[in-house]
């Protein structure tokens, strides 16, 4: 079975300033996909960014860019210049195995709660 | 358009009440989640439809049960809950083709509580 691991509960960074989130994983499957979603205040699960193991460029969506160590099983979020609207909890997820007719299933994280600091 | 679509945003029932929750989205999409989500946990998969057939997660109690009336929509049907009920509960859908763009969207939730 796949696990996802966030060793961080919690996580502060002056606004500005660039932080990384850590994030590890087991599975035993060579193509995969790592997602990481933010869930600010308001509740919405948001997707962040998406990344396919078989890629070995990693990620990039405007200031947030994900460091994937396929050997290491590792796949950090850094998020740059990080502004007041980036406090949220985020949570890394890995897509799991076909649940039923191509749906699949989303192991995630415990989550890293991040406060932006002004 | 990612948007999947949630209503109530808030509920509260007693536990004798009968309840609907409901999840719209209009991507195409063909499989739909519910999750429900613990203050400070992450979401934990109830139920999905994919192509209107249906996985259950064993572990969920029968006072939950869903609907999927077509691909676009998807109900939690609520009845005779417990105040450990009590919880935000997401709704998602997919592609449901294994492509690597296939990606689950989340709705905003309906924050629940039972008394």
């Amino acid at each position: 079975a796949q696990t996802v691991t966030q060793s961080q509960p919690e996580m502060s960074v002056q606004e500005a300033e660039t932080v990384t989130l850590s994030c590890t994983y087991d599975t035993s499957e060579s193509d995969y996909y790592l997602f990481w979603y933010k869930q600010p205040p308001s509740r919405q699960m948001i997707l962040v960014i998406r990344q396919e193991a078989y890629k070995q460029q990693n990620a990039t969506e405007n200031r947030f860019s994900v460091n994937f160590q396929k050997a290491a099983k590792s796949f950090s979020l850094k998020i740059s210049d990080s502004q007041l609207g980036d406090a949220a909890m985020y949570f890394c997820a890995y897509r799991g195995d076909t649940l039923i007719q191509g749906a699949q299933k989303l192991v995630f994280g415990q989550g890293t709660r991040l406060t932006i600091n002004p | 358009d990612t948007e999947v679509t949630q209503t109530p945003k808030h509920l509260v029932m007693g536990m004798t009440n009968k309840k609907s929750l409901k999840c719209e989205q209009h991507m195409g999409h063909r499989a739909m989640y519910w999750y429900k989500q613990k203050a400070k946990k992450p979401p934990e998969l109830m139920f999905v439809y994919s192509y209107e057939k249906l996985s259950i997660n064993e572990s969920v109690p029968s006072r939950f049960s869903p609907e999927c009336p077509n691909s676009s929509l998807l109900n939690l049907h609520l009845h005779a809950l417990q105040p450990e009920d009590s919880a935000l509960y997401l709704c998602a859908s997919s592609q449901a083709n294994a492509e690597p763009t296939d990606t689950q969207y989340f709705g905003p939730g309906t924050r629940l509580t039972v008394l």
